[in-house]
């Protein structure tokens, strides 16, 4: 079963806008972390955060984590084409399990 | 410094074959983790290696296996394929840090089953 779920699922601004999505999961983590995926490619990790932070920054992206209500949100400023991707969420509970997904927003940026 | 290497990187499989997807880990990465990912979906987690040995498994049926050699490198064995089968298949790799686990993908294997 897939633990994140992202919002929105689609999502199209204008070259210059913030992008914002939102994720919920449903057990408790260690961490959670943010992917971006091009075009049905690798993922690239974009940020973690940890479960007893609350914000983080890194670049342009700004997450942050809300464990009493299990959602976290990625904050994208000046959003650029090259933005142009899938971004899925994903919680680490612990030991050697795998990351679980969610079904990720796909952010489409109009120049 | 060579990130995650994946081959094949397109495979055509007819149902009932069998199939292996090989994977290179980054340099000093000891752990290998597989990844379905079908189409519109987020990677379901499969099966995570290291040290040569399983360390974690999903939801997946038996006809799905893997092994870790020694250099770390992985494959991924499924066998009596079914069309449900089709899908992206990603390799990562990590250090298996308890504080990150930042994860490191392949570019994937993509898998047609006919």
């Amino acid at each position: 079963s897939q633990q994140g779920e992202e919002d929105p699922q689609a999502l199209s601004i204008q070259e210059g806008e913030n992008a914002t999505m939102n994720c919920s999961y449903k057990t408790s983590i260690n961490n959670l972390q943010w992917y971006r995926q091009n075009s049905g490619r690798g993922l690239v990790h974009l940020i973690l955060i940890r479960s007893n932070e609350r914000e983080k920054h890194s670049g342009r992206l700004r997450v942050t984590l809300d464990t009493s209500k299990k959602s976290s949100s990625l904050l994208i400023t000046a959003s650029r084409a090259a933005d142009t991707a899938s971004y899925f969420c994903c919680g680490k509970r612990g030991g050697a399990d795998g990351l679980t997904f969610g079904k990720g927003t796909h952010l489409i940026i109009q120049p | 410094d060579a990130g995650v290497t994946q081959s094949p990187t397109h495979l055509i499989k007819t149902r009932g074959q069998h199939v292996t997807l090989r994977c290179s880990p980054i340099s000093g990465h000891k752990s290998v983790s597989w990844y379905q990912q079908v189409l519109g979906q987020g990677p379901q987690f499969i099966f995570q290696y290291y040290e040569k040995e399983e360390r974690g498994r999903g939801n997946f049926p038996d006809r799905f296996s893997a092994r870790q050699f020694p250099n770390y490198s992985s494959e991924l064995n499924v066998n009596a394929l079914l069309l449900g089968d089709s899908a992206l298949y990603l390799c990562a790799s990590s250090r298996l840090d308890r504080e990150s686990n930042e994860q490191f993908f392949g570019p994937g294997t993509r898998l047609t089953v006919l």
